[in-house]
């Protein structure tokens, strides 16, 4: 399976401020997504980021707020843009391992971000 | 669109003792259903999943689930619980086989 790493793992940041999530897969993969789960709460797709093109985003979740990267086959930014304490998840990259397994998806360990 | 129910948010079990966790679905074509698990303070981990063919789906450590079309439903059993299975359990569907949607969690708590 394929193995994703996410960084930071947890931090603390100040209101206000904006902060980046690094998403690394060691495998090429075509499909990689961004999952927020707030505390005590299911997991909610924030958006699908796609390679060579903009990100696709789900209802309540904007660009401005939560810019995506994917320079490449392997690798995804998500920036949480002008935090708030509303903004305090934990923020998961997954991907879909594809041919052959096929509709696998696969997480990361998650980013939990704290905002104080 | 659509959507998923755990019916349970809470499931405590002694140790050693069967348990189902359920789970119901809801959309108008085909979906493809998944159960991962969330162990305290640790991302998610697929336990298993059914894409098609048999509607027994066996999963790591112990784990398995049947996928009932009629009923919409794909419940997660195992026949005998350790204190280490305590974490929360998501159900989750996909029409295409990578977007999910999650039920609401349901929380097994095992004690000794």
């Amino acid at each position: 399976s394929a193995v994703i790493s996410q960084k930071p793992s947890r931090d603390i940041c100040q209101r206000g401020t904006s902060l980046t999530i690094q998403c690394q897969v060691d495998s090429q993969v075509t499909m990689m997504f961004w999952y927020r789960q707030q505390p005590g709460q299911s997991l909610t797709l924030i958006a699908t980021a796609n390679q060579g093109s903009e990100a696709t985003y789900e209802s309540g979740f904007v660009i401005d707020k939560f810019p995506i990267s994917r320079p490449n086959l392997t690798f995804s930014t998500l920036t949480v843009s002008n935090m708030s304490p509303e903004d305090s998840s934990i923020y998961l990259c997954s991907v879909d391992e594809g041919w052959p397994s096929g509709n696998t998806i696969y997480f990361g360990e998650g980013s939990w971000l704290t905002v104080v | 669109a659509q959507s998923v129910t755990q019916l349970d948010s809470h499931v405590p079990v002694f140790e050693e003792a069967p348990v189902e966790l359920r789970c119901n679905y809801s959309s108008s074509v085909s979906v493809y259903l998944f159960w991962y698990v969330q162990y305290p303070n640790q991302g998610l981990q697929l336990l298993l999943k059914y894409l098609s063919g048999s509607t027994l789906v066996k999963g790591i450590n112990g784990f398995e689930a049947e996928f009932n079309k009629s009923q919409t439903s794909f419940h997660l059993r195992k026949p005998s619980v350790h204190i280490s299975d305590t974490a929360e359990y998501f159900c989750a569907v996909s029409l295409s086989g990578n977007m999910l949607t999650f039920g609401g969690g349901t929380r097994l708590m095992v004690k000794p």
